[in-house]
């Protein structure tokens, strides 16, 4: 069945720092790809997403890219802020005669000032 | 406009006792999806209903159940409650069929005991 599967956690980085975080997924046909974020306490929000191969979604200074070659949607940032502090998640949907979103596990990201 | 609604935002329930969480999603929108998140199992679907049908439903038991009114409005239901019941409760509203973009709620935290 369909996967996603992200690095795991947690990633400590200083501001400023550049990140990656790695997701890759398992789907057979051509799902749509989103990065998630989640802030304590709170909801998810969608970050960015891509709906077809070589698509970039872009956001707030995140981006990622559609690779259906490499089956892959790695989420990168070159500067990250204190405020970035919060846990992402990879996800995919695709239609099966309803819509299902499966989620990654989630990589939860500290920033330190 | 108004985000996706979710009541309450906290429960705290005794094992066996059922419990019903409420949706409202963004106005105009008619798929609402539910998702339950607990540190163990991550994200997992639990159904997603449009127009008040039922499109598509996770790998829950039986005793997890839900509906969507006219006013696409949505509950889920949870009967004979189980400690492992415990976890936030997410709902996803969006606009179509084959629309992508979903928007959550805060979600409810239901606290099995």
């Amino acid at each position: 069945g369909d996967s996603v599967t992200q690095m795991e956690g947690p990633v400590t980085l200083s501001e400023e720092a550049f990140l990656t975080i790695n997701c890759t997924y398992t789907a057979t046909g051509y799902p749509s790809l989103f990065w998630y974020v989640q802030y304590p306490g709170e909801g998810l929000q969608l970050l960015l997403k891509a709906t077809k191969a070589d698509d970039k979604g872009s956001n707030k200074g995140f981006e990622a890219t559609y690779r259906k070659e490499t089956t892959s949607f790695h989420l990168e940032k070159g500067s990250v802020q204190v405020s970035d502090s919060a846990v992402y998640f990879c996800a995919l949907m695709r239609e099966t005669g309803g819509f299902k979103t499966i989620f990654g596990a989630g990589t939860r990201l500290f920033v330190k000032a | 406009k108004a985000g996706v609604t979710q009541t309450p935002r906290y429960l705290i329930k005794t094992r066996g006792q059922q419990v019903t969480l409420s949706c409202s999603p963004i106005s105009g929108h008619r798929s609402v999806s539910w998702y339950q998140q607990t540190p163990g199992q991550g994200l997992q679907f639990l159904f997603e209903y449009f127009s008040e049908t039922q499109r598509n439903k996770g790998n829950f038991p039986g005793r997890f159940s839900g509906r969507q009114f006219s006013n696409s409005r949505s509950e889920m239901n949870v009967s004979t409650l189980e400690l492992g019941d415990s976890a936030l409760y997410l709902c996803a509203s969006r606009s179509g069929v084959m629309d992508t973009e979903a928007f959550f709620g805060q979600g409810t935290r239901l606290t099995v005991v």
